[in-house]
């Protein structure tokens, strides 16, 4: 039973550029949360995607943007990128209540 | 709102020794606990979890912690350590209604031979 998977595990990018992130659910999974984890701190909420909608968002700009597919995949986007995004951005997936599962996520680098 | 803290950002211990990472929480809504582990350049494993019942909660790899409501506290213990258990700690909340989530900055556990 395949878990959550991220895509690509690695990206360099320059400021200024867009990036987008990919996240597969695990099988029975209809909720997609993703977070940034910069180094050295607890991973922060970004948003929450539940039947393709954003339903709770976190602290972010407006940069960072999502979305949800008919599938329950999921993407992260972040325009304008600045040094400070430089994270690791993990994705999670749960159905109901119970803890979420978490992908290997995908490091950042930002130049 | 809801915040966690992590009272210890390191603890170092002797394999087969017990160990305590204290996690307390404030939250002006219910919530659920949870205790996740980061290995390096992984992502997070669920632990265990306390969504309601027993406050003892047992989880996997022998760990186990004790929800104290009165406190605000989620403690999490295992009474010996493994050098396996070498690894970035983490409690989080998640609000019961409307799913969002808080994590604390992490515990990073160092079991020595």
């Amino acid at each position: 039973d395949a878990g959550v998977t991220q895509s690509p595990t690695h990206l360099i990018k320059t400021r200024g550029q867009q990036v987008t992130l990919r996240c597969s659910p695990k099988s029975g999974h209809d909720t997609v949360s993703w977070y940034q984890q910069a180094l050295g701190q607890g991973p922060q909420f970004i948003f929450q995607y539940y039947e393709e909608e954003e339903r709770q968002r976190g602290n972010f700009p407006d940069r960072f943007s999502g979305h949800q597919f008919p599938n329950y995949s999921s993407e992260l986007n972040v325009n304008a990128l600045l040094l400070g995004d430089s994270a690791l951005y993990l994705c999670a997936s749960r159905n109901g209540k119970i803890g979420y599962t978490f992908g290997s996520g995908t490091r950042l680098t930002v130049v | 709102a809801q915040s966690v803290t992590q009272l210890d950002s390191q603890v170092p211990v002797f394999e087969e020794a017990p160990v305590e990472l204290r996690c307390n929480y404030s939250s002006s809504v219910s919530v659920y606990l949870f205790w996740y582990v980061q290995y390096p350049n992984q992502g997070l494993q669920l632990l265990l979890k306390y969504l309601s019942g027993s406050t003892l909660v047992k989880g996997i790899n022998g760990f186990e912690a004790e929800f104290n409501k009165s406190q605000t506290s989620f403690h999490l213990r295992k009474p010996s350590v493994h050098i396996s258990d070498t690894a970035e700690y983490f409690c989080a909340v998640i609000d019961t209604n409307a799913g969002k989530s808080t994590f604390g900055d992490g515990t990073t556990l160092t079991v020595k031979p």
